[in-house]
């Protein structure tokens, strides 16, 4: 099971900051990599990124503005997007990803509502 | 790379067949990943690699590809089959990942 958990408004120009808590014993297998993924209302999904054993990807788009984490201790791992606009107003979910050729997100958070206001 | 294009909608009647296509950039060794989203609900995978199916997933949906091309197949569409549903594919240089924009599926 994937949770994520973080605040539902953030301000423009901040930063927003997001976790997700991973049950069920996968987080600590090499075999997966974990990603964020977001939906803005009434749009299609968007990739954002993900990490794992062979470090994190990012949507190029986005990439000078996310950050990815993982703590293996805690089996969580989080997402920071700065300098915040009312775009970034999303469902954002956390998703495990599996396979390279045959890649796949097979399971996913219920996801969160984060919205861009002051 | 370029974004995948969907068609914004289909439509099929009960019980009839329906492909949803999704067209990618040459992408020789990879193979798109197929999600259905009801409203309100997070996205579900139904499709995977060549032609498979998580758990779960009634086998009238099937997978496949052709060239640039992949299809999400579903043969006697039902009445719950009425979703959203994305592709997704990694990117020509295997380094990201991309979503179509997705198809809007209605049963007739």
């Amino acid at each position: 099971q994937l949770q994520e958990s973080g605040p539902g408004l953030v301000k423009p120009s901040e930063t927003l900051s997001l976790t997700c808590a991973v049950s069920g014993g996968s987080f600590s297998s090499s075999r997966y990599y974990w990603a964020w993924i977001r939906q803005p209302p009434g749009k299609g999904l968007e990739w954002i990124g993900s990490i794992g054993s062979g470090g994190t990807a990012y949507k190029p788009s986005l990439k000078s503005r996310v950050t990815i984490s993982a703590d293996k201790s805690k089996n969580q791992f989080s997402l920071k997007l700065s300098s915040v606009t009312a775009a970034d107003t999303a469902v954002y979910y956390c998703g495990r990803e599996e396979g390279v050729n045959e890649h796949r997100i097979d399971y996913w958070g219920q996801g969160t509502l984060v919205t861009v206001s002051s | 790379s370029s974004e995948l294009t969907q068609d914004p909608s289909v439509s099929v009647a009960l019980g009839q067949t329906v492909r949803i296509t999704c067209p990618g950039d040459s992408l020789s060794g990879y193979y798109a990943s197929w999600y259905q989203q009801k409203p309100g609900q997070a996205p579900e995978l139904v499709m995977y690699g060549e032609n498979n199916r998580p758990s779960g997933i009634p086998d009238r949906f099937s997978g496949s590809s052709s060239g640039n091309t992949a299809s999400l197949t579903i043969t006697g569409a039902q009445a719950e089959d009425e979703a959203d549903y994305y592709c997704n594919w990694r990117d020509s240089s295997g380094t990201y990942m991309i979503f179509g924009g997705g198809t809007k599926l209605t049963v007739l």
